[in-house]
């Protein structure tokens, strides 16, 4: 069936590092990302988003990468912190009623 | 703080229980949403309302029961449950896209339930 992917479940940086976070979509249709943040004993954090008619947005300390052709999704946090520790979803809206699909997620540990 | 609040934080319930997990947003947003979280794994959609109206059920089982009494509740009512429910059910609302909503759903903190 359609699914939202990420390529590693877990990464280890280096305080200060940057960090990059990979998701893999396979619904070419879907029009809408999204990067959430899951710290422990907590709901998701919404991170960032990107449309589909966009390849990159920036926020503060993060950047969501699109790639169409390959569908492929990444999260690029620059000069990590120990808070940045947490697990890291990508979702994918179908635009069905509402339907947000979240990948497998990304465990990110920042040793200091 | 999040303001999609739910209740309670914790819940220990046996199979034979019938207890209730309750949601509340003030944001005027009229899609919500029940999601169910096992540990290490992403969120897996549950149920939709759009307009207190049930739009979307994932083929949940029949022991889960969700309601919608208006626009800011959302609550969903356990029966017979199993120790394999035991997980942390997320709640969360989203400006229904006919309202111009970019999609971001808003959750709340969870109930971790525990079937014993």
């Amino acid at each position: 069936g359609e699914s939202v992917g990420l390529h590693l479940p877990t990464l280890s940086v280096q305080e200060g590092d940057n960090s990059i976070i990979n998701c893999a979509y396979s619904n070419s249709a879907s029009d809408y990302f999204i990067w959430y943040k899951q710290e422990s004993g907590k709901g998701p954090q919404f991170i960032i988003d990107i449309r589909s008619n966009m390849d990159k947005r920036q926020g503060q300390r993060v950047t969501v990468l699109l790639n169409k052709t390959v569908k492929h999704l990444s999260l690029q946090i620059a000069a990590t912190q120990p808070g940045d520790s947490a697990v890291y979803f990508c979702a994918e809206n179908h635009n069905q009623g509402g339907k947000l699909i979240f990948g497998q997620g990304t465990e990110l540990s920042v040793k200091p | 703080d999040t303001e999609v609040t739910q209740t309670p934080k914790h819940l220990v319930m046996g199979m034979t229980n019938k207890k209730s997990l309750k949601c509340e947003q003030h944001m005027g947003h009229r899609a919500m949403y029940w999601y169910k979280q096992k540990a290490k794994k992403p969120p897996e959609l549950m149920f939709v309302y759009s307009y207190e109206k049930l739009s979307i059920n994932e083929s949940v089982p029949s022991r889960f029961s969700p309601e919608c009494p208006n626009s800011s509740l959302l609550n969903l009512h356990l029966h017979a449950l199993q120790p394999e429910d035991s997980a942390l059910y997320l709640c969360a609302s989203s400006p229904y896209p006919g309202q111009g909503g970019t999609g971001e759903l808003f959750f709340g903190e969870g109930s971790r339930l525990t079937v014993l």
